[in-house]
């Protein structure tokens, strides 16, 4: 039963639109949620976070909103660029410090130039 | 800067043969981490460490073993290789205090023929 989803495995945007990768959670106890960006043949890098107190979280072109109500978070890249495409996972943290985070399947996304 | 080295970025060998993967840390950190990911399976986690000679199973521990005998370094064990563990195997660090933020090793894309 998968706890974190990423419903659309593959994304296709153009270069300088946004891109917008969604992220649906069905645990209400998850009070941290993480992004992490992977290119192929390469380990993933954490990108952006934010904790359930919040609702946005803004990093440059990347912002995170949090919907709680919803259980859905999105990640917004703005503008995108060619440098972008990557597979993009979503991943949740259990409140209570666990430091087993889980993870979503993944959204790879394509900015076309 | 952390960082996470995986012994082999390519792995070939035959069903049967006894497999190592190995990851070294270089930040002092507490936990240790071993995923495979597959397409459209995302990231599952085989087996973690938060202390040295520690280990706990993950999701999908069965076909694997580890070993933490020093603190930065976490071996993956492949007792008999066989075919469906043919896939792209990813270490991962994160520190006590900021535990669910991992650091990833590049991978170690194994096939096994």
């Amino acid at each position: 039963d998968q706890q974190v989803k990423q419903n659309s495995p593959s994304l296709s945007v153009q270069e300088g639109r946004i891109s917008i990768l969604n992220c649906d959670y069905t645990n209400s106890m998850f009070d941290y949620f993480l992004w992490y960006k992977k290119y192929p043949a390469e380990g993933p890098t954490f990108l952006i976070s934010i904790s359930s107190i919040k609702d946005k979280n803004e990093d440059g072109r990347f912002t995170v909103f949090l919907n709680k109500s919803a259980k859905h978070l999105s990640l917004h890249i703005v503008p995108s660029q060619p440098g972008d495409s990557a597979v993009y996972f979503c991943a949740a943290r259990l409140s209570g410090g666990s430091y087993i985070p889980t993870f979503g399947r993944g959204t790879s996304l394509i900015v076309h130039p | 800067d952390v960082k996470v080295t995986q012994s082999s970025r390519y792995l070939v060998k035959r069903t049967g043969e006894k497999v190592f993967l190995e990851c070294v840390q270089d930040m002092d950190h507490e936990n240790m981490f071993w995923y495979r990911q597959d397409p459209g399976l995302g990231l599952r986690l085989i087996y973690f460490s938060y202390d040295v000679k520690m280990k706990e199973k993950g999701d999908i521990p069965e076909g694997y073993s580890v070993s933490r005998e020093k603190k930065e370094r976490f071996s993956l064990i492949l007792e008999s290789a066989s075919t469906n563990q043919t896939s792209m195997y990813l270490c991962a660090s994160s520190s006590g205090t900021v535990p669910h933020e991992q650091y990833f090793g590049p991978g170690t894309r194994l096939t096994v023929t």
